[in-house]
């Protein structure tokens, strides 16, 4: 298995708090990603890194904002989290900016109250 | 509308049968992937596939580019298979992978 995890691995907290959860890898992958699941939705990227300090917007950014200072680390930062952010969380690993294998953590599974 | 449709969204099947789950995409790709979701949660990759077919173990993927379709069978199914499979295709910037809802998948004993 991959060396990926991700913590915590639940959390629940209060609206208008700010929540930062991590991924940690150990294969030293350049592409690194953050994903929420939703029921009907299925997996969807909220924002990606492919190098240290090198990141950029998914299709649900809005609300998230992410740092990696280090190429082992990916943080996702809820700056004043909403209910609407409920979800489980996955951080994704890939070694190939084309077509290759992503990698999923264990996943965070988020309450918002 | 999602770029990445799967079919059915539910499958009930007894031991032994064979299973088929379909994947239907609208946008160009680079490569298209099945994955297996478990109760529990863990995301496993199966299969990337850019053209043909590939086969490990009891599981078969195909691709057709020109429909813009997939499909993963099971053949000889086990409760042990029961998850959710989940296609997706990957393109642009990144490596970036767009996913249908998934196909969850009990096999009865």
């Amino acid at each position: 298995d991959a060396g990926i995890t991700q913590s915590p691995r639940h959390k629940v907290t209060e609206t208008g708090t700010p929540v930062t959860l991590r991924c940690h890898q150990t294969e030293n992958h350049r592409y690194m990603y953050w994903y929420r699941q939703d029921p009907g939705h299925g997996l969807r990227l909220i924002h990606y890194s492919y190098g240290v300090k090198d990141t950029d917007k998914g299709e649900v950014s809005d609300g998230y904002s992410v740092s990696r200072s280090k190429t082992e680390d990916f943080l996702l930062t809820l700056e004043s989290a909403t209910s609407s952010q409920t979800s489980v969380y996955f951080c994704a690993i890939s070694d190939s900016g084309g077509p290759g294998t992503q990698y999923f953590g264990p996943g965070t599974r988020l309450l918002v109250l | 509308k999602n770029e990445v449709e799967q079919s059915p969204q539910n499958l009930t099947a007894q031991e032994g049968e064979f299973i088929t789950i379909n994947c239907s995409y609208s946008v160009g790709i680079s490569a298209l992937h099945w994955l297996q979701q478990h109760p529990g949660g863990g995301i496993v990759s199966l299969f990337m596939l850019s053209s043909g077919k590939k086969k490990h173990g009891r599981l078969i993927a195909t691709i057709n580019i020109q429909e813009k379709h997939s499909s993963l069978h099971i053949t000889a199914s086990h409760p042990r298979d029961s998850a959710v499979y989940i296609c997706a295709v990957s393109g642009g910037a990144g490596n970036q992978f767009y996913f249908g809802t998934g196909t969850s998948l009990t096999v009865i004993p």
